[in-house]
């Protein structure tokens, strides 16, 4: 069965430290895909990124990167010099594309709160 | 702009009312997603639908209804059968493709609170 894990309930860092998000992930299929969304205190989830099952090159996107590791079933979320602005929940999460009706399955969110 | 609108932001319910949150997209998506989450929990879908007029059960659809008229609008209704209503509603829309996952993007959510 799909499951996507985040240990850490809740991570708190000084302005302009590096932080990394864990997310490991379970899946029984070759084919699938991993998100990470961000919720500010708004409420709103934002995309930030997709990533499928055969591409395991890493990303960056500005002060963002991510590392996609199959071997060990992790999709794990840096952000570089980190802000205020980057506290809020940032949910990873997994989708089959051939389970019905493309169902996403999120994990239960990592609170990163960066203090000034 | 395109995206995806949901009103009221909050409400609120007396025990025993049903009560509709609404959802419309303009992004000419086909599928719609509800999702409820509940304070420092994930997303839980509870309905959702791909095409006009067809719907499916999500995880925890005891207690809601839907409905898909019309391409842009996914309605949620919270029947007084819910017995816990009260969380955070949200609103997802994907572009469907035979072959891939699309993204869900969202809308800002309904609270819904009952007294």
């Amino acid at each position: 069965a799909q499951k996507v894990t985040q240990a850490q309930t809740e991570i708190s860092v000084v302005e302009k430290e590096d932080v990394t998000l864990d997310c490991v992930y379970e899946t029984r299929d070759t084919t699938y895909y991993l998100f990470w969304y961000k919720q500010p205190p708004s409420g709103e989830l934002v995309f930030l990124i997709r990533r499928n099952s055969f591409d395991e090159q890493n990303e960056i996107s500005g002060r963002y990167s991510w590392n996609f590791q199959k071997s060990t079933s992790s999709f794990n979320f840096t952000i570089t010099a980190s802000q205020v602005v980057d506290s809020a929940v940032y949910f990873c999460a997994l989708s089959e594309p051939y389970s019905s009706a493309s169902k996403i399955i999120f994990g239960s969110g990592t609170r990163l709160s960066i203090r000034p | 702009d395109g995206g995806i609108t949901q009103s009221p932001k909050y409400l609120f319910r007396k025990e025993g009312q049903n009560v509709t949150l609404s959802c419309e997209q303009n992004l000419n998506h086909d599928a719609m997603y509800w999702y409820r989450q509940d304070p420092g929990q994930g997303l839980r879908l509870i309905y959702y639908s791909q095409i006009v007029n067809d719907f499916q059960k999500g995880d925890i659809a005891e207690g809601y209804s839907v409905s898909r008229e019309k391409k842009e609008s996914f309605p949620l209704t919270v029947t007084s059968a819910q017995k816990n209503p009260t969380a955070f509603y949200l609103c997802a829309s994907s572009q469907r493709t035979a072959t891939s996952t699309d993204t869900q993007y969202f809308g800002p959510g309904t609270r819904l609170t009952v007294l």
